[in-house]
């Protein structure tokens, strides 16, 4: 079974805080992806990386950043926190089109 | 860019009734369109997927019809369950893509 692990389930950060999510998977996927879920939104990229130290911006990649130096793990850092990044937070890893999704990291910015 | 519209937002059946969840895509070149599933507290799976040369694709009580030329594609589920309940969100990708871009995601509560 593909397993995505994001390090950290529930994270509290105060504006202006730098924010690192961190995401590791073990199947050796070339492709990873950042999801932001917000309710009535569905699911929105943010950033995503076919292959290590390569990244692409998603469709609302304003405000966040990614690193990818090695091919398990893929970051995303919030590089001073808003509250409008309180959100659901879900990293994703592909082979052949089909996504694998870690648990998610439910961010609360106050 | 390419963008995908799903409707119902939420959608109440009783048990046993059918559930149609429909999907619209904007971009011609999109050849790839999964579902997922996702329940309460937990993470997104792939539940089917068609691909653009395919016209309907069945597994179990669940189907996936899509229509190229109106660009848009549904969800059917038979028999429904109360396991059924859940957020069901539908994507699409173009032809060379690597990015899924998803629907706002349909709440579907499955009545016993």
């Amino acid at each position: 079974d593909v397993k995505v692990t994001q390090s950290s389930r529930y994270l509290v950060k105060r504006t202006g805080e730098k924010v690192f999510l961190e995401c590791v998977q073990d199947m050796d996927h070339e492709n990873m992806f950042w999801y932001r879920q917000d309710p009535g939104l569905g699911l929105r990229l943010i950033y995503f990386s076919y292959d290590v130290k390569m990244k692409e911006k998603g469709d609302i990649p304003e405000g966040y950043s990614v690193s990818r130096e090695k091919k398990e793990r893929f970051s995303l850092i919030l590089e001073s926190a808003s509250t409008n990044q309180t959100s659901m937070y879900l990293c994703a890893s592909s082979l052949k089109g089909e996504l694998f999704f870690g648990e998610g990291s439910r961010l609360t910015v106050l | 860019g390419e963008n995908v519209e799903q409707h119902p937002s939420t959608l109440s059946v009783q048990e046993g009734d059918s559930a149609v969840i429909k999907c619209t895509y904007s971009d011609s070149a999109s050849n790839y369109f999964p579902w997922y599933k996702q329940e309460l507290g937990k993470r997104p799976q792939l539940i089917i997927d068609i691909r653009s040369n395919v016209g309907e694709k069945k597994d179990q009580r669940i189907a996936v019809t899509l229509n190229k030329t109106a660009k848009h594609f549904s969800l059917h589920i038979t028999e429904t369950q109360p396991e059924d309940s859940a957020v069901y969100f539908c994507a699409a990708r173009g032809e060379y893509g690597n990015k899924l871009v998803f629907g706002a995601g349909t709440i579907l509560r499955v009545k016993s």
